[in-house]
C-alpha cells in the first residue's frame, strides 16, 4: 500500500461547479498536509497547508483534514476554467530533518469546461 | 522577489552519460530540495541541502548526488544515466527554521530525456 493514495482522474466539471479532491494516507503520524496545484509544464504551486484535523478556508478553496479516517480533501467553489490543472496532495513524515521530504500523491487532473 | 529558477529547461542525454542540473533558490531561502517527477506521477523526494550539506535523502541510488553553494544555489548530478531517469526534475527552496516552515517554492523543472 502506498503511503499516499490519490485518484488520478481525469475529472471534468462545468464552470461554476463545486469540485471535491481527495487523498487517503496510511501513516497516522503525518501532521502537516498540503495541496499543490501544477499547471502543464510548470512546477507545483502551494495552495493550502493545514496542521492536524479541521478545516481551513482561503477564498474559493477549503482544505479539510480528518485524521481519524486518514483522509484529506480540497474543495473548490465556483470553479473556473483557470482552475484546470493537476492537484497534488502532499504530506510530511514526522522525522527529524524530514522537512524537505514532501510525500506526494499521484495528482488528480482537473478540467473545468466553460 | 525572484522565484526558483532552473536550467536547462530541457535536456536529451544518452544512456550511460552524466548530467548536471542547476537551481537558483528564491531570494531569502537557504534550503533546497530536489524531486523527480515521472510522467503521470507525483514528485518523489531525492534529497535536501541546508548549509551546503545534505540533510535528508529519499530512496535514490548514490549515482544521484548534489551540491549546494554559499549563495544557496544547488546542482543535481546524475551519473550513468538509465532510461528510467527520464523525468521532470524539480527544485524547491525554503527558508529553513526550527519548527514549522513548509512554504516550499518550486521551480518549473528540467525535463530530462534519456535515449
Amino acid at each position: 500500500q502506498k503511503e499516499v493514495e490519490q485518484d488520478p482522474g481525469p475529472l471534468s466539471v462545468p464552470e461554476g461547479a463545486i469540485v471535491s479532491l481527495n487523498c487517503t494516507y496510511s501513516n497516522s503520524a503525518f501532521q502537516y498536509f498540503m495541496w499543490y496545484r501544477q499547471y502543464s509544464r510548470k512546477g507545483p504551486e502551494l495552495l493550502m497547508y493545514t496542521y492536524s484535523s479541521g478545516n481551513k478556508e482561503d477564498g474559493r478553496f477549503t482544505a479539510q483534514v480528518d485524521k481519524s479516517s486518514k483522509y484529506i480533501s480540497l474543495f473548490i467553489r465556483d470553479s473556473q476554467p483557470s482552475d484546470s490543472a493537476t492537484y497534488l496532495c502532499a504530506m510530511i513524515p514526522p522525522m527529524v530533518g524530514s522537512q524537505g521530504n514532501l510525500i506526494f500523491g499521484k495528482g488528480t487532473k482537473l478540467s473545468v469546461k466553460p | 522577489e525572484t522565484g526558483v529558477t532552473q536550467s536547462p529547461t530541457h535536456l536529451i542525454k544518452t544512456r550511460g552519460q552524466q548530467v548536471t542540473l542547476r537551481c537558483s533558490s528564491q531570494s531569502g531561502h537557504n534550503t533546497v530540495s530536489w524531486y523527480q517527477q515521472a510522467l503521470g506521477q507525483g514528485p518523489q523526494f531525492i534529497f535536501q541541502y541546508y548549509r551546503e550539506e545534505e540533510n535528508g535523502r529519499g530512496n535514490f541510488p548514490p549515482r544521484f548526488s548534489g551540491l549546494q553553494f554559499p549563495n544557496y544555489s544547488s546542482e543535481l548530478n546524475v551519473n550513468a544515466l538509465e532510461l528510467d531517469d527520464s523525468a521532470l526534475y524539480l527544485c524547491a527552496s525554503t527558508q529553513f527554521r526550527t519548527g514549522t516552515n513548509y512554504g516550499y517554492t518550486f521551480g518549473s523543472g528540467t525535463r530530462l530525456t534519456v535515449v
